[in-house]
């Protein structure tokens, strides 16, 4: 069965330091998204994207943070210069082109740790 | 104001029991979504309902729009039941906004 994947699984960084987050979605979605969860709390939506571009954006996806779907098969989320509160579970998901019969397909998350 | 909010916070019940998860929500939607996240994290899709009742095996989601509430059942609950259920909304772009969760624990 075709799943979201992300890597890498966890990654440590220093504050200040630029990362990637890495997603595959499912081949034939056209719908992606980024998601956090801090530990302890709720899911909270980052950013969506639609054909090549961003569709929705919340709050805190400020200045620091960019999204790129690079060669049509990854979808990556980075960030600038990491803060301690980024450090979180990032989760990507990608949905087909039926949004008002699909639902989103989640990867595992990479846990961002922030030193 | 919470968008959603979720009742109880945190559940815990013995194997067998009937299981009853609550959302309401404040913001006029055009579908409501019932998530299961295991304990490592991983996030799974139950559910998408924008009307009456959707049932997939022992789970049973229904949702009341007038009166933007939502529940999740499960009947003849297990163990391996056990994890946080989330209930979110979708927003304009079909982000989905989250709930906080509800802990559900089923005690053999």
């Amino acid at each position: 069965e075709p799943e979201v994947t992300q890597t890498p699984s966890h990654q440590v960084t220093q504050m200040g330091q630029e990362v990637i987050l890495r997603c595959v979605p499912i081949s034939n979605h056209l719908y992606f998204y980024w998601y956090r969860q801090i530990l302890g709390q709720k899911v909270e939506f980052l950013v969506s994207f639609y054909n090549n571009e961003i569709s929705e954006k919340s709050e805190i996806f400020d200045d620091q943070f960019s999204v790129e779907r690079p060669d049509g098969s990854n979808f990556t989320l980075k960030i600038r210069s990491t803060k301690l509160e980024d450090s979180a579970m990032y989760f990507c998901a990608s949905m087909t082109g039926s949004p008002m019969t699909d639902t989103q397909y989640f990867g595992p998350g990479t846990r961002l740790t922030v030193l | 104001k919470n968008e959603v909010e979720q009742s109880p916070q945190n559940l815990t019940a013995q194997e067998g029991e009937f299981i009853t998860i609550n959302c309401s929500y404040s913001v006029g939607i055009s579908a409501l979504h019932w998530l299961q996240q295991h304990p490592g994290g991983g996030i799974v899709s139950l559910f998408m309902l924008s009307s009456g009742k959707k049932k997939h095996g022992r789970l049973i989601a229904t949702i009341n729009i007038q009166e933007k509430h939502s529940s999740l059942h499960i009947t003849a609950s297990h163990p391996r039941d056990s994890a946080v259920y989330i209930c979110a909304v979708e927003g304009s772009n079909y982000q989905l906004i989250w709930g906080a969760g509800t802990k559900l624990i089923i005690k053999p």
